[in-house]
């Protein structure tokens, strides 16, 4: 149980276009998602914190109008790169937090979407 | 943010041969976590730590949250070539549950 997937595992599109990532609790329901990105070589950083029916919470220098999320259910959020440039090309993972009374407890990752703008 | 110094960055071992790594803060945390990722995944979690002092085991898997709770170390025993992979340790702002600050990573080679 607690199994979290992200579509597409990866992506490689043109600079200026956008790109949406999906994270799917599968077997759990989670209010609240974080999504993350990880730089080759370097360690995951938290973007923002993604709460079900609610606005997310951005981390400091992370730009809400270019990274949009919406949180539209209990099993799915997603992340959408807007307008793309190369120096967006990372490594995005999210996790999911599992909800009260649920039967495995914890905070869950995705396995990562390797975006590539050219 | 709040900084986790992690250390070695990197370790290449032989198989067989044991290994440590270790993290530490300024600042007092409630909870320690170890996560493993392997190439092209997202990071599972080995060890949760959530009293300060406490030593816990998972299998080949040893993790200790410092009794000053602003550092934590896990050790690895006989190591074996599928343990390669990066070794991160992280905190959470009350439990497992929040939102994570991750540090730099341990990258570990074992060889055959």
């Amino acid at each position: 149980g607690a199994v979290v997937s992200q579509h597409p595992s990866r992506v490689i599109c043109k600079s200026g276009t956008s790109v949406k990532i999906e994270c799917r609790s599968l077997d759990f329901q989670a209010t609240t998602m974080f999504w993350y990105r990880q730089f080759p070589k370097q360690s995951l950083m938290l973007m923002a914190t993604s709460n079900e029916g609610s606005k997310a919470t951005y981390e400091q220098g992370v730009e809400k109008d270019k990274f949009l999320i919406n949180h539209a259910s209990l099993t799915l959020s997603t992340l959408t790169v807007t307008s793309a440039h190369p120096e967006d090309s990372s490594f995005y993972i999210c996790s999911a937090r599992t909800s009260g009374g649920a039967r495995v407890r914890g905070q869950f990752f995705g396995p990562g979407t390797r975006l590539t703008v050219l | 943010g709040q900084q986790l110094n992690q250390s070695p960055q990197s370790m290449f071992i032989q198989e067989g041969e044991d290994v440590s790594m270790n993290c530490t803060s300024s600042s007092i945390f409630n909870t320690w976590l170890w996560y493993k990722q392997e190439p092209g995944e997202g990071p599972v979690l080995l060890i949760a730590l959530y009293k300060a002092g406490e030593l816990t085991s998972n299998g080949r898997l040893t993790a200790q949250f410092g009794i000053t709770r602003k550092d934590s170390f896990l050790n690895i025993s006989a190591s074996i070539p599928s343990d390669v992979g990066i070794y991160f340790c992280a905190h959470a702002g009350g439990t497992s549950y929040g939102k994570l600050t991750f540090g730099q990573g341990t990258i570990l080679t074992v060889h055959p």
